[in-house]
């Protein structure tokens, strides 16, 4: 069975350019979510979906940060513009979206953002 | 959301047991303990989960305190590819995985 998917798995951009990520997750996962990890931290959610619907975007910095998640199915995380802040990896991941506290989450292997 | 405190790092030789300890003693008393393990230019993958019983798979067991504020993962014997960092997250119904700085694991040959 395939994992989640992300692409790409690199990317370097200037300052103030814009930059996606994209993301395919495990086929039958309803739910969705976007990891930011700096280095040296563990992950930090910024958004997560239940179907098409963002159910929790609190931590998205909305005034650059935006994203989606067409039919429910792949999303797209997208900055715009970047700044060098932003330099981490991107992490998406996935599950079923049924059993609350017991729910496991798979994820992808991340998109390596650099911003120069 | 409950906090958690875990070595920053720790070592073990290679077809050892390692023993990973995790404090929680802000658990709510319907949190699960989930354990997540992040190899190096990998995402986090899922080890192992438990409410109050001790549990075992195929990766690792975990033992739980019996007053919950603590939990312990066990890795039989350590392989060079067990070398990750290594969360200890408490969950709650809302499913939402709150990562710490994790144990970073080191295994010599």
């Amino acid at each position: 069975e395939a994992g989640v998917v992300q692409s790409p798995r690199y990317k370097i951009i200037e300052k103030k350019q814009p930059v996606a990520f994209w993301c395919n997750p495990i086929s039958g996962h309803n739910t969705l979510y976007w990891y930011l990890q700096n280095l040296g931290q563990g992950p930090e959610l910024l958004i997560r979906y239940e179907n098409e619907e963002a159910v929790d975007d609190s931590q998205l910095p909305k005034d650059r940060f935006s994203a989606e998640r067409l039919k429910g199915v792949d999303s797209t995380l997208k900055i715009q513009p970047a700044e060098l802040g932003d330099s981490a990896v991107y992490l998406c991941a996935s599950s079923f979206g049924l059993a609350g506290e017991e729910e496991t989450q798979y994820f992808g292997p991340g998109t390596r953002l650099l911003v120069l | 959301d409950a906090k958690t405190t875990q070595p920053n790092s720790m070592e073990s030789n290679e077809e050892e047991p390692v023993h990973l300890p995790c404090n929680h003693s802000t658990i709510s008393g319907t949190d699960y303990i989930h354990w997540y393990r992040q190899l190096p230019s990998q995402g986090p993958e899922y080890v192992i989960h438990g409410l109050t019983s001790n549990v075992n798979n195929r990766m690792a067991s975990l033992a739980i305190a019996e007053d919950r504020k603590s939990s312990t993962l066990i890795l039989h014997r350590a392989t060079l590819r067990d070398a990750a960092v290594y969360y200890c997250i408490p969950v709650s119904n809302t499913d939402k995985l709150i990562f710490g700085t994790g144990t970073r694991l080191q295994v010599f040959p």
